[in-house]
């Protein structure tokens, strides 16, 4: 699976958008880009995965860059309530197992 | 559906001791997972398994066992429990088609 590479912590203030880069440069062509979230002490939250198209749910916004080395997930109104430790994982989409490798991800820390 | 349910949140364990946590899922999910983290880390895979009778190592499986003998349960085993275990301990379940996985609340292991 491609490695990928995110700050350690980013701020936003409640009200605007929360913008969160990943790095995933030797991705293959295969390979799909997921976000999980963490909130203190409970178990990750799937949020939004894509292959190369933009996507959009409920929750947030996924951007992929063109040549799908870098994506971007958008909290469009961040709350309070989204504080908490985001994961960009690469994984290739199978029916054989579908382990995630979960790095360190960035603790988004939402103010008032 | 209750999800993914996992027994006890809290455990003290001596040096030594053995202990079963408990995962369940009311899903149909075929994909099982455990998983640890430690304090300010990501997760690490300690065993999955892709349906009843098949089990396959993670990342960390030593000191653990688990079995899958039902769709249902997953339950995860500490034969001789030692400091290093001390973690928290998630379970999650994905079905055949799908990444996006589903995590239970987890348990909190201290071993002293």
């Amino acid at each position: 699976d491609a490695k990928t590479t995110q700050p350690t912590s980013m701020d936003c203030a409640e009200g605007r958008a929360a913008n969160l880069p990943c790095n995933h440069s030797t991705i293959s062509g295969n390979e799909y880009v997921y976000w999980y979230r963490q909130i203190h002490s409970q178990g990750p939250q799937y949020i939004i995965h894509g292959l190369k198209n933009n996507e959009t749910n409920e929750m947030a916004s996924l951007i992929i860059t063109e040549d799908r080395k870098s994506s971007t997930l958008i909290l469009p109104h961040a709350t309070l309530r989204d504080t908490a430790v985001y994961y960009c994982i690469v994984r290739v989409e199978e029916t054989s197992g579908s382990r995630l490798t979960f790095g360190e991800g960035t603790q988004l820390t939402v103010n008032p | 559906n209750a999800g993914v349910t996992q027994t006890p949140k809290f455990r003290i364990l001596k040096i030594g001791q053995s202990m079963t946590l408990q995962c369940t899922q009311d899903m149909n999910h075929n994909y099982m997972y455990w998983y640890r983290q430690d304090p300010g880390m990501g997760l690490k895979l300690i065993y999955y398994s892709v349906g009843a009778g098949i089990t396959d190592k993670g990342e960390v499986p030593n000191g653990y066992n688990v079995s899958r003998s039902t769709t249902e349960d997953f339950p995860l085993r500490l034969e001789l429990a030692a400091p290093s275990q001390t973690s928290v301990y998630f379970c999650a379940s994905n079905p055949l088609w799908s990444n996006e996985q589903y995590f239970g609340p987890g348990t909190r292991l201290t071993v002293t």
